[in-house]
């Protein structure tokens, strides 16, 4: 069964504080690892698709890495407006995605 | 603009009561998803159609049908079975097969309230 573990779950930040939120996944047969952003009573936001240890992608202060174990999500010199719930998923051999609980991200003027 | 649509935004049940809650997509997509989001809990999956005329249970099907009768169109019924219906659903869709096409994009949610 694959399985999502997000931490932390709450994160508050300084403005311009950078951090890592991290996502820790057990899978069989990785096929995607998925980030996404999502607002107080909205859908979540896609943000990026890791494929294979060691690729990252880049998005104005977001930047996502991924290893065979755990993928991170580095928010640097984040803004109020960053603040939002971060959801990781994983795309598996089972062709389902597996969500973790998110964590809340809360940056402080 | 291309997108996923959802209504309505807010729906009420009444104990004993089927309601439906509206998912269209104009992105030729051809899978289309629904999920169940309780606080502090992951999505969950509660059924998925890869193609029209075909759906499958996902993991919460238990109290839910649906219909895909056609390829924009993913209409959720949360029946009567259903005991604890109280939940943000988000409907999402994508076009799995092709590679890198498994993203998953998401509509903007009905909330489900129980009076």
């Amino acid at each position: 069964e694959d399985q999502v573990t997000q931490s932390p779950e709450a994160l508050r930040l300084q403005e311009g504080e950078s951090s890592s939120l991290n996502c820790s996944y057990t899978v069989s047969g990785l096929r995607g690892l998925f980030w996404y952003r999502q607002d107080p009573g909205k859908g979540p936001e896609f943000l990026f698709t890791l494929y294979s240890a060691g690729e990252e992608k880049e998005k104005e202060r977001l930047k996502a890495t991924l290893t065979k174990k755990e993928s991170f999500l580095h928010i640097t010199a984040p803004k109020p407006e960053d603040s939002a719930t971060y959801l990781c998923a994983v795309y598996s051999s089972a062709r389902q995605l597996t969500f973790g609980s998110g964590t809340q991200l809360t940056v402080l003027p | 603009d291309g997108g996923i649509t959802q209504s309505p935004k807010y729906l009420f049940r009444k104990e004993g009561q089927n309601v439906t809650l509206s998912c269209e997509q104009n992105l030729n997509h051809d899978a289309m998803y629904w999920y169940r989001q309780d606080p502090g809990q992951g999505l969950r999956l509660i059924y998925y159609s890869q193609i029209v005329n075909d759906f499958q249970k996902g993991d919460i099907a238990e109290g839910y049908s649906v219909s895909r009768e056609k390829k924009e169109s993913f209409p959720l019924t949360v029946t009567s079975a259903q005991k604890n219906p109280t939940a943000f659903y988000l409907c999402a869709s994508s076009n799995p097969g092709t590679s890198g096409q498994e993203t998953q994009y998401f509509g903007p949610g009905t909330r489900l309230l129980v009076l």
